[in-house]
C-alpha cells in the first residue's frame, strides 16, 4: 500500500528557532506535493505546496523536495507560539483503491513552539 | 467571500440512523473530496468527484454514499451500514492537485 510517513512528534522547539518537520513517501511516480497546518480542533490549512526538486521558499517557510530519496520537508524560520499545530504532509499518490491519483495523508507531526 | 462551507458544525445521532452532512463551495472548482479524520490519524478519502453526476469510491467508501448534482454541492450520506461513524468529516474541493478544506463536521453517533 501506497504510504506517507511522518515523525509524529511532539516536536518542541524554542521561539525564534528553526523548525524541521520530515516527510518521506513510498510512491517513485508521485509529482504533487503539499503541507497543510492543521489547529487543534480546525480543519486543515494549505501552506505549500512544491512539485520540482529543490527548495520553495514562502515567507518563514521553506518546503524541500528531494524526488530521488522520496523525503519531502517543510522548515518554520524564526517560529512563532502561533505555528503550534499539526501539519501534515500529503502526497499525491495512486490511491489504494488503484483508480486515479489523489492525495495521501501522513498522520501528522505536532509542533509546539515554547515562548 | 469565495469560500467552502460544510453544515453543520456539530451533529449527533443515534446508532441506525442515516445522517446527511452538507458541503458547499462557491469557488467554482471541478473536484470535490469527503475526508474523514480519526484522533491521531491523518485523514482518509471516502468519495471524491470531478465533474457533475460522477463520483468515485475512496479508500473507505462502505457505509456512506455521495451525490453530485449541482458544481457547487457535494453531500454526504453515513448510513446506518457504516461501522464506526464518529469521526471529524471534512469536505474539500480542488484545482488540479490542490485541494482546499472547509470547516469540518464532527459527527457523534452513540
Amino acid at each position: 500500500q501506497k504510504e506517507v510517513e511522518q515523525n509524529s512528534g511532539p516536536l518542541s522547539v524554542p521561539e525564534g528557532a528553526i523548525a524541521s518537520l520530515n516527510c518521506t513517501y513510498s510512491d517513485r511516480g508521485s509529482q504533487s506535493f503539499f503541507w497543510y497546518r492543521q489547529y487543534s480542533g480546525k480543519s486543515p490549512e494549505l501552506i505549500m505546496s512544491i512539485y520540482s526538486n529543490g527548495d520553495k521558499e514562502d515567507g518563514r517557510f521553506t518546503a524541500q523536495l528531494n524526488k530521488a530519496s522520496q523525503y519531502v520537508s517543510l522548515l518554520i524560520r524564526d517560529s512563532q507560539p502561533s505555528d503550534s499545530a499539526t501539519y501534515l504532509c500529503a502526497v499525491n499518490m495512486i490511491s489504494f483503491s488503484g483508480s486515479a491519483r489523489q492525495l495521501t495523508f501522513g498522520s501528522g507531526t505536532q509542533l509546539t513552539v515554547l515562548p | 467571500d469565495g469560500g467552502i462551507t460544510q453544515s453543520p458544525k456539530y451533529l449527533f445521532r443515534k446508532e441506525g440512523q442515516n445522517v446527511t452532512l452538507s458541503c458547499e463551495q462557491n469557488l467554482n472548482h471541478d473536484a470535490m473530496y469527503w475526508y474523514r479524520q480519526d484522533p491521531g490519524q491523518g485523514l482518509r478519502l471516502i468519495y471524491y468527484s470531478q465533474i457533475v453526476n460522477d463520483f468515485q469510491k475512496g479508500d473507505i467508501a462502505e457505509g456512506y454514499s455521495v451525490s453530485r448534482e449541482k458544481k457547487e454541492s457535494f453531500p454526504l450520506t453515513v448510513t446506518s451500514a457504516q461501522k464506526n461513524p464518529t469521526a471529524f468529516y471534512l469536505c474539500a474541493s480542488g484545482h488540479r492537485y490542490e485541494q482546499y478544506f472547509g470547516p469540518g463536521t464532527r459527527l457523534t453517533v452513540t
